[in-house]
């Protein structure tokens, strides 16, 4: 099955700093590539996602890039701000329709301090 | 619309009991997933549904029951709860049209088992 795998585990940045979160995963049928994001407590939410057509996807400051020779894709965060505070899932899915799943990241904790 | 909806938000269990995570959603999605959440382990598949009538296996199905009799509700068993299945649960829908990709979360069950 797919193994994603999901570094760092926990990163602290500045506030106004960007923040780099690198998953990659070993299927190579897979296609679709959500991020989640979860303040503490609360339940996950897809910020972004990107499809094996695409090299690079933009949301005013959150963008997710994918390299599919190298099986890895990345969620970039530029100046990040406190509430970007939260775990951060990737996930990498194969198939469509009812033979599609998800496999999760193991999650990155992102902390913007002051 | 509610969205995805579950109950209880929180449960102590002992050893060898049973419950039912409840589950519901109001918004005609025709996939619905269990997922498990554990420390540094992400987001785990425990069974999903691609219709009412119609479930399957996940990553790590032993030890829960799942039935999906109407389009709205997705009930999780716990035959004989162990210490092993503490964990946060979260049940999730998504429409057809985009298989279970795009999940919506609902906002979780923090169950004890002791």
């Amino acid at each position: 099955g797919e193994n994603v795998e999901q570094h760092p585990s926990t990163l602290s940045v500045q506030e106004g700093d960007s923040a780099v979160i690198k998953c990659t995963y070993s299927d190579s049928a897979s296609n679709y590539f959500p991020w989640y994001k979860q303040e503490l407590g609360k339940r996950p939410q897809l910020i972004i996602d990107i499809r094996s057509n695409v090299g690079e996807k933009k949301d005013q400051r959150i963008a997710v890039t994918l390299n599919k020779t190298a099986k890895h894709f990345s969620l970039h965060i530029t100046e990040t701000q406190p509430e970007d505070s939260a775990v951060y899932f990737c996930a990498a899915s194969t198939g469509t329709g009812t033979a599609s799943k998800l496999t999760f990241g193991t999650g990155t904790r992102l902390q913007v301090t002051l | 619309n509610a969205g995805v909806t579950q109950t209880p938000k929180f449960q102590v269990l002992k050893t060898g009991q049973s419950m039912t995570l409840q589950c519901a959603q109001d918004m005609n999605h025709e996939y619905m997933s269990w997922y498990r959440q554990d420390p540094g382990m992400g987001l785990r598949l425990i069974h999903y549904s691609v219709g009412a009538g119609i479930t399957d296996q996940g990553e790590v199905p032993n030890g829960y029951n799942v039935s999906r009799s109407t389009t709205e509700d997705f009930p999780l068993r716990l035959l004989s709860a162990a210490p092993s299945q503490t964990s946060v649960y979260f049940c999730a829908s998504s429409h057809k049209l985009l298989g279970l990709n795009e999940q919506f979360f609902g906002p979780g069950t923090r169950l004890t088992v002791l």
